[in-house]
């Protein structure tokens, strides 16, 4: 079974700074995706960034970038030039591509609270 | 705006006293998920639907059922509800279930038991 493991359960960063999320996850598959979503306080959780496992070159969305370890399974997220905006419990999540009793299913970590400081 | 509608967003009901959830959802995707989430926790999948074909977790409780009856709709009940179900139920949305396809979350339904 897939695993997903967010080791720190909170994180805080200064307005303008940068700061990385660790993720660390288990599977057999060769061919999956990767995902960071983010869940403000009461707001509905969206997608931050995915990469696919299969690509050597991490993915980039704006002041958000993953440093991808596939042979050391692990998916960090760094998010630089840190905003209020940003403060938020991030999910690390990991889905197959095809097949098996998972399919088409999230299996996210604990999550990590990230707090923005002014 | 295409999006994912859960009503209502706070749920109060009463210990084993059967309750429905509602989500709908204007994006036409063939799939559409449940999760429970408790304070602070991973989302925790119950159920999903492709189209019609209704997956249960093998450790969904009995309590939980669900019903698709368009594209567009899709139920949570909990027949017996109990102090334990307290929590957030999330609706999500997937054009696919294969693939790096997004998944597309309502702000979820906020459940109490008394």
């Amino acid at each position: 079974a897939q695993t997903v493991t967010q080791s720190q359960p909170e994180m805080s960063v200064q307005e303008a700074e940068t700061v990385t999320l660790s993720c660390t996850y288990d599977t057999s598959e060769s061919d999956y995706y990767l995902f960071w979503y983010k869940q403000p306080p009461s707001r509905q959780m969206i997608l931050v960034i995915r990469q696919e496992a299969y690509k050597q070159q991490n993915a980039t969305e704006n002041r958000f970038s993953v440093n991808f370890q596939k042979a050391a399974k692990s998916f960090s997220l760094k998010i630089s030039d840190s905003q209020l905006g940003d403060a938020a419990m991030y999910f690390c999540a990991y889905r197959i591509s095809r097949g098996g009793t998972s399919y088409g299913k999230l299996t996210f970590g604990q999550g990590t609270i990230l707090t923005v400081h002014p | 705006d295409a999006m994912v509608i859960q009503n209502p967003r706070y749920q109060v009901t009463q210990f084993g006293k059967p309750v429905t959830l509602s989500c709908s959802q204007t994006l036409n995707h063939n799939v559409m998920y449940w999760y429970q989430q408790k304070s602070s926790q991973a989302p925790k999948l119950l159920f999903h639907y492709y189209d019609k074909d209704f997956n249960n977790e093998a450790d969904t409780p009995d309590n939980f059922q669900s019903r698709r009856p368009n594209t567009s709709f899709c139920f949570l009940d909990i027949r017996s509800p109990g102090l334990g179900d307290a929590a957030m139920y999330l609706c999500a949305t997937s054009p696919r279930l294969a693939g790096g396809y997004e998944q597309y979350f309502g702000p979820g339904t906020r459940l109490t038991v008394t």
